[in-house]
């Protein structure tokens, strides 16, 4: 699976769209982009994923770049409660039969 | 029900113990793991178990084994653990293993070795 590259760490104010970002310049034509983030002592909890359109829940938007290389997880109106680790995963499915893996997440912290 | 449960939530346990980790799922899903995380860190891949048999073992001691009874149920049985085995179990399944759907996720069982 391609490698990924996030900041360790963001400041975001409450009320105002967080954009993370996540670097995957290695990324293959059939793997997917996922983001989970997790809450201090929790499970982690899966976000969005997409493959190249960008995409949107009721969570977050997602918006990969045209090349792929690169991405950005936007929460469109932070609270407090969005503080935690957010991982960026390049996932291919059937190649890695199960193997999501974890790189060291941006640590976003929301301020009041 | 898109939970995943796993018992206990905390566990000590001596190095001479035995002990069994718990998860549970009934969403259907036929693929389940096993992660761990040590504080600070990502979570680590340890297992993986599809159509209840295991598919990935990421060269993890025998100290730990788990076990799939079940298409709903995953055990982690550990004995004559170390210290430094102390860290946050968790559990998460799937539809499948290898498709492109997500992962759930427990909360995890927060384990002690003393």
């Amino acid at each position: 699976d391609a490698k990924t590259t996030q900041p360790p760490s963001m400041d975001c104010a409450e009320g105002r769209a967080a954009n993370l970002p996540c670097n995957h310049s290695t990324i293959s034509g059939n793997e997917y982009v996922y983001w989970y983030r997790q809450i201090h002592s929790q499970g982690p909890q899966y976000i969005i994923h997409g493959l190249k359109n960008n995409e949107t829940n009721e969570m977050a938007s997602l918006i990969i770049t045209e090349d792929r290389k690169s991405s950005t997880l936007i929460l469109p109106h932070a609270t407090l409660r969005d503080t935690a680790v957010y991982y960026c995963i390049v996932f291919a499915g059937g190649t890695s039969y199960g193997k999501l893996t974890f790189g060291q997440g941006t640590i976003l912290t929301v301020h009041p | 029900d898109t939970e995943v449960t796993q018992t206990p939530k905390h566990l000590v346990m001596g190095m001479t113990n035995k002990k069994s980790l718990k998860c549970e799922q009934h969403m259907g899903h036929r693929a389940m793991y096993w992660y761990k995380q040590k504080a600070k860190k990502p979570p680590e891949l340890m297992f993986v178990y599809s159509y209840e048999k295991l598919s990935i073992n990421e060269s993890v001691p025998s100290r730990f084994s788990p076990e799939c009874p079940n298409s709903s149920l995953l055990n982690l049985h550990l004995h004559a653990l170390q210290p430094e085995d102390s860290a946050l179990y968790l559990c998460a399944s799937s539809q499948e293993a290898g498709t492109n759907t997500e992962a759930f996720f427990g909360q995890g069982t927060r384990l002690t070795v003393v």
